[in-house]
């Protein structure tokens, strides 16, 4: 069956730091690829998408990378501050299709 | 602006009571999704829509049912809640992302 692994422990990180949260996947050839940040008790929000044929995306401080091969995504987040402190979701969308696949999801908290 | 709304925020009821949680969107998406999430879990897809009067059930087995008479509004009912209805449901729209919500968190006592 498709299956996302995001890691379920929290990753915790000094600020100014670079934060890498991972995204592996397994029985899936997904078309397109999708990071989003929930905050506590809201709605996710979206950061990024990035295409299958695609290795690298960036978006200010945010970068993407989707490796199809190894069937992993890694999503970073450049001098990072308190603020982007939440829970972060991968998601996983096949081409033809409109009903994404969503992680657990990793928890980012970054320390003053 | 664009941008998708739900209501109520927050809504405290009794078992047996029916509701309805609004959800519309100015997105001009035609497509549209509930989903159902607890604290700290994953989110669970339990309805969607591909446009006006289209509607399918989601992966996780609901009790709720939908309708999708305008584009633009995306309502969910529950004709009789009960305890284990007690969660965050979640509205989206997507072209291709999906834009969600802010939530509408449901307590049936």
């Amino acid at each position: 069956s498709q299956k996302i692994e995001q890691n379920s422990e929290a990753l915790n990180i000094q600020e100014g730091k670079t934060a890498t949260l991972t995204c592996n996947y397994t029985n899936y050839s997904p078309a397109y690829l999708q990071w989003y940040r929930q905050d506590p008790g809201r709605g996710p929000v979206f950061l990024l998408l990035i295409r299958e044929n695609e290795k690298e995306k960036r978006k200010e401080r945010l970068k993407v990378t989707f490796d199809t091969t190894l069937k992993q995504s890694l999503f970073h987040i450049t001098a990072s501050q308190p603020a982007d402190s939440a829970t972060y979701l991968c998601a996983l969308l096949s081409g033809g299709s409109y009903i994404p696949t969503f992680g657990r999801g990793t928890s980012l908290i970054v320390h003053p | 602006e664009a941008d998708i709304y739900q209501t109520p925020r927050y809504l405290v009821i009794g078992t047996g009571k029916k509701i309805t949680l609004e959800c519309s969107q100015t997105m001009g998406h035609d497509k549209m999704y509930w989903y159902q999430q607890d604290p700290g879990m994953e989110l669970h897809l339990i309805h969607y829509s591909y446009g006006v009067n289209s509607t399918e059930k989601g992966d996780l087995s609901s009790e709720s049912t939908v309708s999708r008479i305008r584009t633009e509004h995306f309502p969910l009912t529950l004709e009789s809640a009960r305890p284990s209805h007690t969660s965050q449901y979640l509205c989206a729209s997507s072209d291709l992302a999906q834009f969600f919500g802010p939530g509408t968190r449901l307590t049936v006592l």
